[in-house]
């Protein structure tokens, strides 16, 4: 049964606090992504990694830190310096690589509140 | 700067009847075209896509229309179904196969029983 899994689906943290959240996937995805969703806003990429040991920011990626060890796993640090924490956040991946198509698929979320 | 928007918060559709979301982008390098269903506390499910070289695609009951010199797409949906009740977002790619997608800010459809 393939897919992203993504934990904890509700995390509170108290502010000045760094918080690592986990995003797995077993699809044999070679790129992985993390996005921001705010209430009345699209996604917003914060990192993207196209294959293991490398990953670029994205749009808005002050203040969050990302590792790329192993092709499944591509864990998100919201660190203290980023200003505006709480947020719902999403991790995609896809096939990765010209020519292999756009569609990422999203794994189910983890709502992020700090208190 | 919004390099793709949907205009359109929301919507309210007659279950039965069609439905139609927009969609226009800024960006002329933007070759491909996906739209996304999402629910609450849920992640995004890819729903269908359109490379610039077409106007259309279908499949069952969406088809995506395109229409480049205006730089708008927008997605047909028919019969409308309650489970169709979500948020519907619109993304966009410089060409198959570059992986960085950019998002509309997403419409709310709700389908009226």
């Amino acid at each position: 049964d393939g897919g992203i899994t993504q934990s904890p689906k509700y995390l509170f943290r108290k502010e000045g606090q760094n918080v690592t959240l986990s995003c797995e996937q077993n699809l044999n995805h070679d790129a992985m992504y993390w996005y921001r969703q705010d209430p009345g806003q699209g996604l917003r990429l914060i990192y993207y990694s196209q294959i293991v040991n490398d990953f670029q920011k994205g749009d808005i990626a002050e203040g969050y830190s990302v590792s790329r060890e192993k092709k499944e796993s591509f864990p998100l640090t919201v660190t203290s310096a980023q200003k505006n924490p709480t947020a719902f956040y999403l991790c995609a991946s896809s096939l990765g690589g010209s020519g292999k198509g756009n569609e990422q698929f999203f794994g189910p979320g983890t709502r992020l509140t700090v208190l | 700067d919004q390099q793709v928007k949907q205009n359109s918060p929301s919507l309210s559709v007659q279950e039965g009847r069609i439905s139609i979301l927009n969609c226009d982008y800024t960006n002329s390098m933007f070759d491909y075209f996906l739209w996304y269903k999402k629910y609450p506390a849920e992640g995004p499910t890819f729903l269908i896509s359109i490379s610039s070289i077409k106007d259309k695609n279908e499949d069952g009951r969406f088809t995506v229309f395109l229409n480049k010199s205006a730089k708008h797409l927008s997605l047909h949906i028919v019969p409308s179904q309650p489970g169709d009740s979500a948020v519907y977002f619109c993304a966009a790619s410089p060409h198959f196969g570059n992986e960085k997608l950019t998002f509309g800010t997403g419409t709310r459809l709700t389908i009226i029983p």
